[in-house]
């Protein structure tokens, strides 16, 4: 069974970095045929795509943060990870990790499973 | 951005009866190979979300056979036959044809 698990500072300061990490176990994220990708939730609000990172490491970022976001991976720990620069109060959201399968011409679907999610504050 | 739009914004639902939650794409989601690319996700309260239907109509694993996703190009529907209290939370459809996937504003069902 695949499992994925958000880690990282639950409170970061206005224009600082925000650092995630998503620990997978069950599956490599280096297996052909998914993305692994980062969704926010603002508070009592709806689901916002931030991007992903390919099997084969390649990037896709969604254009509202492209500026300031950065997915990277470590295939020897298999995990992937997130970063937001210059962060403000409008990032305090819930950040989650996700597996998505990626069809031929790099459709996304199937986002499953999920992270339970990380709670970022951003506050001085 | 695809536009997801999504209704009602609320459900009451009675136990054991259906419902069903209205989705409609500003742009079509059929791909030139026949598929729908529009998945449903249910957030239960204080849980992230989880996959219910993916490519309009077909149920991921796991999720009970009440569950149905039906409809074409903009305007899709998910189903439930006869509604149970774990159905309670948030209904998301998504969008996957275009970069980047977007979701719907969600349709919160809750037991009458």
């Amino acid at each position: 069974q695949v499992h994925l698990q958000e880690s990282g500072p639950g409170l970061v300061k206005p224009s600082q970095t925000l650092s995630l990490a998503c620990a997978v176990s069950g599956d490599s994220i280096t297996r052909a045929g998914y993305f692994w990708s980062w969704v926010r939730q603002h508070p009592g609000k709806g689901l916002e795509w931030l991007g992903y990172i390919s099997y084969n490491g390649t990037t896709s970022y969604n254009p509202s943060v492209k500026s300031r976001v950065t997915i990277s991976r470590d295939t020897s720990k298999n995990h992937f990870s997130l970063s937001v620069n210059s962060v403000t109060a409008a990032d305090t959201a819930t950040y989650y990790c996700a597996r998505v399968s990626r069809a031929i011409q790099n459709q996304q679907f199937q986002f499953d499973p999920w992270g339970p999610g990380r709670l970022v504050t951003v506050s001085s | 951005d695809i536009v997801m739009t999504q209704s009602p914004l609320s459900l009451p639902v009675t136990l054991g009866e259906p419902a069903s939650i209205a989705c409609r794409s500003s742009q079509s989601l059929l791909h030139t190979n026949g598929v729908n690319y529009l998945d449903w996700y249910l957030q239960r309260p204080g849980q992230s979300p989880q996959l219910l239907i993916y490519l309009g109509s077909n149920r991921a694993s796991g999720v009970p056979a009440r569950f149905s996703g039906s409809g074409s190009g903009t305007d899709f529907t998910l189903k439930i036959s006869r509604v149970e209290a774990e159905d309670v939370g948030v209904y998301y459809c998504m969008q996957g044809l275009h970069t980047p996937p977007t979701f719907g504003g969600g349709t919160k069902m809750e037991i009458k």
